[in-house]
């Protein structure tokens, strides 16, 4: 029974550059979240999907950063033209249901190291 | 709403015990407990759903106050794999959202 599978683990792209995060949700998890670590930091809430449906992207910057879940296949985090500040750590994290509706956990990924250059 | 958790960090020597406060301004759904030990993903260590609730898991329990507001992680007899930095997660729309705090980094001297 595999977790969360996150990929690449570590990605690193020239300024400008497209990164693409993956993320395989656990077996029978309709919900994705995402989350942004700077190092020493805590982690920062960016997107919430449901299968095919944003449900909360509060924490998304406005631009040039993008989410989906869609119907086959693993949660996708888009970031275009990247820039050095984007440098992080990225969690995805998984739940049967939408936590508030069952109390439910949420099962973290590894995190992809996304290292801007 | 993000919570806030303290103390910000934390020095235990072996055996000693902790406690680690995460608050809101307003009532929460929930509260989930996580540890994040460096350069790992977090993980889970427990739920608290209601208020006045209390929950255990070996010698780290939390409570979870009457008006919902304020949970408390409770690590006694610290060992050295307590090291890390600790996360609450709380619930306070409806939509299901988690946001996590802060974080409290604990770490165990032998």
């Amino acid at each position: 029974n595999a977790g969360v599978m996150q990929n690449p683990r570590h990605l690193v792209r020239r300024r400008g550059q497209e990164a693409r995060l993956r993320c395989s949700p656990m077996k029978g998890h309709s919900h994705v979240y995402w989350y942004r670590q700077l190092p020493e930091e805590g982690l920062k809430f960016m997107v919430y999907l449901q299968k095919e449906n944003i449900i909360d992207e509060s924490g998304m910057p406005k631009e040039r950063f993008s989410a989906e879940f869609p119907k086959e296949g693993p949660s996708i985090l888009r970031i275009q033209q990247v820039v050095r500040g984007d440098s992080a750590a990225y969690f995805c994290a998984s739940s049967p249901f939408g936590t508030v509706s069952g109390g439910t956990e949420a099962f973290f990924g590894q995190g992809t190291r996304l290292t801007v250059v | 709403q993000q919570p806030v958790q303290s103390p910000q960090a934390v020095i235990l020597r072996e055996g000693e015990d902790a406690v680690i406060n995460c608050s809101s301004s307003k009532a929460l759904y929930s509260v989930h407990w996580y540890r994040q030990k460096h350069g790992e993903a977090p993980v889970f260590l427990m739920i608290l759903l209601k208020g006045g609730e209390q929950k255990g898991h070996e010698k780290i329990s939390a409570s979870f106050n009457e008006k919902k507001q304020q949970s408390s992680l409770y690590l006694t007899a610290s060992q050295l794999s307590y090291s890390g930095t600790y996360f609450c997660g709380t619930e306070s729309g409806s939509q299901g959202n988690l946001i996590f705090g802060k974080g409290t980094k604990l770490s165990v001297k032998p």
